[in-house]
């Protein structure tokens, strides 16, 4: 069965500091993996995908997250924290034998707080 | 560009009563997904439709209903609402692909 596991609840930084927001994932096949994220009362937002094209993917506001499947990891990252960035993230799989991105698997979500 | 909305934003319930939860897109997507949002627990699936009339259960479909009479819109019933149902609820909807784009979410308290 699918499933998916971000490492840390809560992640903190200074801003201008590098992001890492861990996530684990298992899957019987070739899994499409996700991270959205969620600004405070707002619904969640794609931040970037991975199907099985380019292992490391860009997303959008500088984020990227490298695919590493011997590892089953699917890694956010981010060089600089800027402030906007502090929301709640999610990673997200797919699993093609178990419904496909019709029955998405989230995360718990790791919530990212940046200080001055 | 209105994407998803729903209504309404926050409710409060007594035990017993039903109600409905609203949602429509205007970006003329075929998949639209019901999810619950319960703090440390990510989002679960309640129902998912891929076309108009065509609706099928997810993870935790247990006390709720949907209806997809049109391809803009996709309510979500709550009958004999519990306290368990306390949580956010998000409508989300999307072309195919894995990008869902979602609403901003209906809080609901059951007391």
């Amino acid at each position: 069965a699918q499933s998916v596991t971000q490492l840390d609840s809560h992640v903190s930084v200074s801003e201008g500091t590098p992001v890492l927001l861990r996530c684990n994932y298992s899957s019987s096949y070739s899994p499409s993996l996700f991270w959205y994220v969620q600004h405070p009362n707002k619904g969640l937002q794609l931040l970037l995908k991975y199907t099985s094209a380019a292992t490391l993917v860009k997303g959008i506001n500088g984020f990227e997250a490298e695919f590493k499947k011997s590892e089953t990891s699917f890694h956010l990252t981010k060089p600089s924290a800027h402030m906007s960035d502090a929301a709640e993230y999610f990673c997200v799989v797919s699993d093609p034998k178990t419904g496909g991105y019709n029955k998405l698997i989230f995360g718990a979500g790791t919530r990212l707080a940046v200080h001055p | 560009n209105a994407g998803v909305t729903q209504t309404p934003k926050f409710r409060i319930l007594k035990i017993g009563q039903s109600m409905t939860l609203q949602c429509a897109q205007d970006m003329n997507h075929n998949y639209m997904y019901w999810y619950r949002q319960d703090p440390g627990m990510g989002l679960k699936l309640i129902y998912y439709s891929v076309g108009a009339g065509i609706t099928d259960k997810g993870e935790v479909p247990n006390g709720y209903n949907v209806s997809r009479s049109t391809t803009e819109d996709f309510p979500l019933r709550l009958e004999l609402a519990a306290p368990s149902q306390t949580s956010v609820y998000f409508c989300a909807s999307t072309k195919g692909g894995g990008e869902l784009f979602f609403g901003e979410g209906s809080r609901l308290t059951v007391l």
